[in-house]
């Protein structure tokens, strides 16, 4: 199975809060997980990307849990801003096929101040 | 001009029109890619050009056309489309490497598609 399901559709968070989204794969060959993130009007853009062999990965307030035995990974977003209200997809693939990507659905995150 | 850049940014034309879409990147990078974005629904891929040569064709209607004439130009020409075609097309790029790597994407601003 290629799909990737992405939870929740819409998030809205206050300032200062912590932002989940969830996202679960079929396909056990999938070895790259990243996370995009995407504002009105332009393109999604990479925010962060993991494999499967460590169980979490950070970059400042953008966090990526991993369960390979579950087949879930999710994003966490620290101290929400304003400035992060975007839609944020998660994706999967094979590290040597990175570019062709399996998209989730999307989740539109909402921070209010 | 820097990244990757897609005209026209909208389009509308009716389902007897032929129109095309551009994409360029100034990236140096060796793969493009087009994706389709679809209200409510995951990006699909729909085509992948890697050095030039087409690599996926992922079960896309024969309305859509690619053409890659070099690294740093795509195209997506468009022939009697139909409503359900109205969408946001992004267009993408990345370093593709015959090692592997995770080929990070680097997406235009997309452009913006009705079909009447």
């Amino acid at each position: 199975q290629q799909q990737v399901k992405q939870s929740p559709q819409s998030l809205i968070v206050q300032k200062g809060g912590i932002s989940i989204i969830n996202c679960a794969y079929e396909n056990t060959a999938f070895d790259y997980f990243p996370w995009y993130q995407q504002f009105p009007g332009k393109g999604p853009a990479l925010l962060i990307a993991i494999r499967p062999d460590v169980s979490e990965k950070k970059e400042g307030r953008f966090t990526i849990s991993f369960n390979k035995s579950a087949k879930q990974f999710s994003l966490h977003i620290m101290d929400s801003q304003p400035g992060d209200s975007a839609t944020y997809f998660c994706a999967a693939s094979l590290y040597n096929q990175g570019g062709k990507l399996i998209f989730g659905q999307g989740t539109e995150l909402s921070v209010k101040p | 001009e820097t990244g990757v850049t897609q005209t026209p940014r909208h389009l509308v034309m009716g389902m007897t029109n032929k129109k095309s879409l551009k994409c360029e990147q100034h990236l140096g990078h060796n793969a493009m890619y087009w994706y389709k974005q679809s209200a409510k629904k995951p990006l699909e891929l729909m085509f992948v050009y890697s050095l030039e040569e087409r690599v996926e064709n992922n079960s896309v209607p024969s309305r859509f056309s690619p053409e890659c004439p070099n690294s740093s130009h795509l195209f997506l020409h468009l022939h009697t489309l139909q409503p359900e075609d109205s969408a946001l097309y992004l267009c993408a790029s990345s370093q593709a490497s015959l090692a592997g790597g995770e080929g990070e994407l680097f997406f235009g601003e997309g452009s913006r598609l009705t079909v009447l």
